[in-house]
C-alpha cells in the first residue's frame, strides 16, 4: 500500500539554525500539506500546496517557514532560523480529492528538537 | 468558527466495553468529518469518515453518528480492546482539498 514517507525521523538543532524536513508524498497525489503537533497537543495545520504554489497557510506559517517541491517526488519544509517553540512533531500529508475520498494520508512525522 | 471541540480529554474503558468520543463544530461549510487514530510516535491514521448526507456509518467495531442539526458527531468503539488504546482525533474540512481542522484529541485507555 502506498504511503507518505518522511526524513529524518528525528532532528536535533540549535536555536537559530536552519532545518529542512523532507517528505515523499504518495505518487499520484496532488495536494500536499504540513501539519505540526506540539507534544501532547492537537494537530495544527501549517500550509497546503497545490500546483506548485501555496494554496493556504496558517498564521503559524510566518516568514521563517517555506515549502518547496524541488522535483516530482519530494516536498520540503524549511525553517530558516529555528526557535525553541518550533520543537514539535511535523507531519507531512498528501491527498487526491475528487476520486470519492477526501482522505489525507499522513506520514510518520519528524520530531524536531530545538535546543 | 473554525474550531472543532472534542470531549472527553481522556477515557478509560474496560475490555469489551463501548468507548464514546464526541465532537462539535460551528462551521456549516464543513462537509467531511474524519476520525484519526494515533499511536505514540506515529502519524495520525484515518479510522473512519462521514459526510453530512448520512446520519451513521459503521465499519467493523467503529461507528460514526452524525447529527447535522446539532452540528455534532461522535465515534463509538464497540467491544473495545486493549489494542484500541491510542489517541483519537476528530477533524473536519470542506471541499476535500482544504486543511483539516482537528479536535484536541481523546486519549483512550482500554484496560484488560
Amino acid at each position: 500500500e502506498p504511503e507518505v514517507t518522511q526524513t529524518p525521523s528525528h532532528q536535533v538543532t540549535q536555536m537559530g539554525q536552519e532545518v529542512i524536513l523532507r517528505c515523499v508524498p504518495i505518487s499520484n497525489h496532488l495536494y500536499f500539506y504540513w501539519y505540526r503537533q506540539i507534544l501532547g497537543q492537537k494537530v495544527e495545520f501549517l500550509v497546503s500546496f497545490y500546483n506548485n504554489e501555496i494554496s493556504e497557510k496558517s498564521e503559524i506559517f510566518d516568514d521563517q517557514f517555506s515549502v518547496e517541491r524541488p522535483d516530482g517526488s519530494n516536498f520540503t519544509l524549511k525553517i530558516r532560523s529555528t526557535k525553541l517553540e518550533d520543537s514539535a512533531m511535523y507531519f507531512c500529508a498528501s491527498s487526491r480529492p475528487g476520486q470519492g475520498s477526501n482522505e489525507q494520508f499522513f506520514g510518520p512525522g519528524t520530531r524536531l528538537t530545538v535546543l | 468558527q473554525q474550531q472543532v471541540k472534542q470531549s472527553p480529554q481522556s477515557l478509560i474503558v474496560q475490555k469489551g466495553g463501548i468507548s464514546i468520543i464526541n465532537c462539535a463544530y460551528e462551521n456549516t461549510a464543513f462537509d467531511y468529518f474524519p476520525w484519526y487514530q494515533q499511536f505514540p510516535g506515529k502519524g495520525p491514521a484515518l479510522l473512519i469518515a462521514i459526510r453530512p448526507d448520512v446520519s451513521e456509518k459503521k465499519e467493523g467495531r467503529f461507528t460514526i453518528s452524525f447529527n447535522k442539526s446539532a452540528k455534532q458527531f461522535s465515534l463509538h468503539i464497540m467491544d473495545s480492546q486493549p489494542g484500541d488504546s491510542a489517541t483519537y482525533f476528530c477533524a473536519a474540512n470542506s471541499q476535500g482539498y482544504n486543511k483539516l481542522i482537528f479536535g484536541a484529541g481523546t486519549r483512550l485507555a482500554v484496560h484488560p
